[in-house]
């Protein structure tokens, strides 16, 4: 069974203090990950996708990366508009749609 | 804005009673799935609808069912509902249920069962 754990719980940092997400996961084969933010009382918004390891993507602060057994969402100089908690998710098999394991999220706090 | 609409997106039920939650999926989009997002946990996945047909379902009992519609909407009923079902309902889209297509949540429905 698939199983995506993420670390940590919970993150405070200070405004510009940098610093990395992790997910773990353990999947019979791996068929691409997602990051989502989702902020309190919202629907978890589109992030990346990351499909092999040693794959990066960007966008403004955030950088996501692949190993073969973990992802690590990297955040540069982080703003307070940043926080949010932060989940990735692997499909469930092949023509999955929708079907996605999560973990149970980071939550980040990013302090003025 | 990801296009996928939910409603109602609060409400609040009696145990033992049935519930109705209602998904517009984003325009073209033939897949939608559920899940269920408890407080301070990830999101679990309830069950899928690929062309008004289910063809996935996680670890949920039958009282969770579920319908697509012609135009892809998309129905969650729980039925007796057990004050564990308090949590946020989430709908998800997607074109195709090709693995790695990109996937579109809504705002959610919250419910609350007391």
């Amino acid at each position: 069974e698939d199983q995506v754990t993420q670390s940590p719980e919970a993150l405070r940092l200070q405004e510009g203090e940098s610093s990395s997400l992790n997910c773990s996961y353990t999947v019979s084969g791996l068929r691409g990950l997602f990051w989502y933010r989702q902020d309190p009382g919202k629907g978890p918004e589109f992030l990346f996708t990351l499909y092999s390891a040693g794959e990066e993507k960007e966008k403004e602060r955030l950088k996501a990366t692949l190993t073969k057994k973990e992802s690590f969402l990297h955040i540069t100089a982080p703003k307070p508009e940043d926080s949010a908690t932060y989940l990735c998710a692997v499909p469930q098999r092949n023509n999955a749609g929708n079907m996605l394991t999560f973990g149970g999220g980071t939550r980040l706090m990013v302090k003025p | 804005e990801t296009g996928v609409t939910q409603s109602p997106t609060h409400l609040i039920k009696t145990r033992g009673q049935q519930v109705t939650l209602r998904c517009s999926s984003q325009s073209g989009h033939n897949t939608v799935s559920w899940y269920q997002q408890a407080l301070g946990q990830g999101p679990q996945f309830i069950f899928q609808y690929y062309r008004e047909e289910e063809n996935g379902r996680g670890n949920f009992p039958p009282r969770f069912s579920g319908l697509q519609f012609p135009n892809y909407s998309s129905e969650l009923n729980v039925n007796a509902l057990e004050l564990d079902d308090s949590a946020l309902y989430l709908c998800a889209s997607s074109l195709e249920r090709e693995t790695g297509n990109t996937i579109y949540f809504g705002e959610g429905s919250w419910l609350t069962v007391v």
